[in-house]
């Protein structure tokens, strides 16, 4: 069964830390993964998309690797800010299948 | 202009009645997908169309019928509906399994 396990379930740090967060699959035949932010209530937010064939997608604070033979992704989230709280979620495209799965999300506090 | 938009926004109603949620995207992806998003915030596959045809039913009761009358257009029939359908069902999009996929905002469905 291929399944997507995020760690930690929740994060709390003060702001200007450096955020780690991170996202395992159990097969390393992907298409792409993705990466969300979901705030409460609200719809999903893309944040990266990271295709087989790359290491790392960047894009302003954000940084996400990816590591097939591992089986592992990243985000970093440089200098955290507040408004950085959220749940933040990775979904992963199996080659064998035709939809994301996704983790079940870190949900990370930012302290003022 | 939203890619992908979900109407309504909020549902509430009551057991036994039958409801649609319908979803719409202009951004002229081939595919297009039902999740739902469960009391514990895990978000689940439900249904995928690709240029009008199903093409991913993932054990779902047959009270759920998705409709696709044309490629930007995936609607959502529930029959009978019961407490447990009580969630939040997102809508998305996506080019092909290689593209990244765009979610709608959600709808929140609460059965009484």
């Amino acid at each position: 069964k291929q399944e997507v396990t995020q760690i930690p379930a929740a994060l709390s740090v003060p702001e200007g830390e450096n955020l780690v967060l991170n996202c395992s699959f159990t097969d390393s035949a992907i298409y792409n993964l993705q990466w969300f932010r979901q705030d409460p209530g609200k719809g999903l937010t893309s944040l990266l998309l990271i295709q087989s064939s790359q290491r790392e997608q960047t894009s302003g604070r954000l940084n996400a690797s990816l590591d097939k033979s591992s089986g592992r992704s990243t985000l970093y989230i440089a200098a955290s800010q507040p408004g950085d709280s959220a749940t933040y979620l990775c979904a992963v495209s199996f080659s064998n299948d035709y939809k994301l799965s996704f983790g079940a999300g870190t949900t990370v506090t930012v302290r003022a | 202009d939203t890619a992908v938009s979900q109407t309504p926004k909020y549902l509430v109603t009551q057991m036994g009645n039958d409801k649609s949620i319908k979803c719409e995207q202009n951004l002229g992806h081939d595919t297009m997908y039902w999740y739902k998003q469960d009391s514990k915030k895990f978000l689940k596959i439900m249904f995928s169309y690709n240029n009008k045809e199903l093409i991913i039913n993932e054990t779902v009761p047959n009270r759920f019928s998705p409709k696709s009358p044309d490629k930007a257009h995936l609607n959502l029939h529930i029959n009978s509906l019961e407490l447990g359908d009580s969630a939040v069902y997102f809508c998305a999009s996506s080019q092909s399994v290689l593209g990244g996929y765009t979610f709608g905002s959600g709808t929140r469905l609460t059965v009484v």
